[in-house]
């Protein structure tokens, strides 16, 4: 059964104080690891896919990183819009189906 | 951009009845999911669809629901005897091709609340 452990499940931050979330997994074969940020009420806002062990892919502020048992998503001297909760999935092999974790909840405070 | 559309997105609704959730894919997505999270709670895949039949379920999704496509557009989740414990947000999604690791885009959601 596919796992996925996201922590710390909430963090404060000052803007522009940078910081790294983290994301372990325990899957049967990774077709590919998620991003996804969420607002309060909203729906999952797709941020990055990774496929393998030590890719990294980059948007504005956010940087996804990839290992063989977890991934970090870094962001680097925040701003208060980027205030979400950060949502970490993964998809195994032979399966069409997304298993999230409970994601972390960033708050950037002015 | 592109974006999945569902409605409504807030139904209330009695112990009991049914209810169907209809969802608007992207246009040129052939693959469509039903996820759904409980207030406070995970993200829990519900079933996919493709080709006009489920290609995997979870267990929730139990006899109580099902799937259609009655169109060229629309994709729907029917709850045939709504419990309490149904209620949720549920969300819509697609990708354009099935796992290879593509994008699923997410709709905004439809808020189930059963009483």
């Amino acid at each position: 059964e596919d796992q996925v452990t996201q922590s710390p499940e909430a963090l404060r931050l000052q803007e522009g104080e940078s910081s790294s979330l983290n994301c372990s997994y325990t899957v049967s074969g990774l077709r590919g690891l998620f991003w996804y940020r969420q607002d309060p009420g909203k729906g999952p806002e797709f941020l990055f896919t990774l496929y393998s062990a030590g890719e990294e892919k980059e948007k504005e502020r956010l940087k996804a990183t990839l290992t063989k048992k977890e991934s970090f998503l870094h962001i680097t001297a925040p701003k208060p819009e980027d205030s979400a909760t950060y949502l970490c999935a993964v998809c195994g092999a032979g399966s069409y189906q997304l298993t999230f974790g409970k994601g972390t909840k960033l708050s950037v405070i002015p | 951009e592109p974006e999945v559309t569902q409605t409504p997105s807030h139904q209330v609704t009695q112990m009991g009845q049914e209810v169907i959730l209809r969802c608007v894919p992207i246009s040129n997505h052939l693959y469509f999911y039903w996820y759904r999270q409980i207030l406070g709670q995970k993200v829990e895949f519900l079933v996919s669809f493709y080709n006009n039949e489920i290609s995997e379920k979870s267990e929730i999704f139990d006899d109580q629901f099902s799937v259609e496509r009655p169109d060229g557009s629309n994709f729907t989740l029917k709850i045939r005897s709504t419990k309490l414990e149904d209620s949720a947000m549920y969300f819509c999604a697609s990708s354009q091709q099935g796992f290879s690791g593509n994008t699923i885009y997410f709709g905004e959601g439809s808020w189930l609340t059963v009483v």
